[in-house]
């Protein structure tokens, strides 16, 4: 079957980094993408990756590894208000999209 | 503000009660979704709709009806829902289906709705 993992929660203090990974299992892979999700709004696009290596975007990067079915989003110089659910999603050979169940971030002073 | 506008925001029906979601986008997309969102659980895709034609019904029990007159509104009706079914329901948008690789999802703030 087709899987996404992710870690359920996590913790961090404002002004650190914190890094949220993200594996999956697809049949096929035609990009992996992060989204954003405060609680009770809209997800919001973050990135999208199909090749290998880093994609940087001010704070938030994200990094794709397709041999090791794995990518992480890096969040730096965390703010308050980057808490939130992280949410990644991969499309597979007939670019349906799985998804993760989400990581929540908290942020603590 | 996403472009994608969902009502009502939350919706406590019972059992035998018959009621509707709406949304609409105001981004000029073809492509319109309705997803399901649980507690902890992955995003489920229940319809998709590609310049205003149904594409895809992912196994959703017949209690779930949508309903799209055209490209910029979507409608989910409600009947005889289960408790089970209390859910956060997602309308989303895209430019196009054909290139969904690139494309990012636009989405709603979602229903909020509690099945009694």
């Amino acid at each position: 079957g087709q899987n996404i993992d992710q870690p359920t929660e996590m913790t961090a203090t404002e002004g650190a980094i914190v890094q949220i990974n993200c594996t999956y299992q697809t049949s096929g892979f035609n990009g992996l993408f992060w989204y954003q999700q405060h609680a009770g709004e809209a997800p919001t696009f973050l990135s999208y990756n199909v090749l290998d290596g880093l994609e940087e975007k001010g704070r938030f990067s994200s990094f794709l590894s397709r041999s090791k079915g794995y990518s992480y989003l890096l969040l730096k110089e965390l703010q308050m208000k980057d808490s939130a659910s992280y949410l990644c999603a991969v499309a597979d050979s007939n670019y349906q999209l799985i998804w993760g169940a989400g990581t929540k971030l908290i942020i603590k002073p | 503000e996403t472009g994608v506008t969902q009502t009502p925001r939350h919706l406590v029906m019972g059992m035998t009660n018959k009621k509707s979601l709406k949304c609409e986008q105001h981004l000029g997309h073809n492509a319109m979704y309705w997803y399901k969102q649980s507690a902890k659980k992955p995003l489920e895709l229940m319809f998709v709709y590609n310049f205003k034609e149904q594409t895809e019904n992912n196994s959703v029990p017949s209690r779930f009806s949508p309903e799209c007159p055209n490209s910029s509104h979507l409608f989910l009706h409600l009947h005889t829902l289960q408790p089970e079914d209390s859910a956060l329901y997602l309308c989303a948008s895209s430019q196009d289906l054909d290139k969904i690789v690139n494309e990012k999802l636009f989405f709603g703030s979602g229903t909020q709705l509690s099945v009694l």
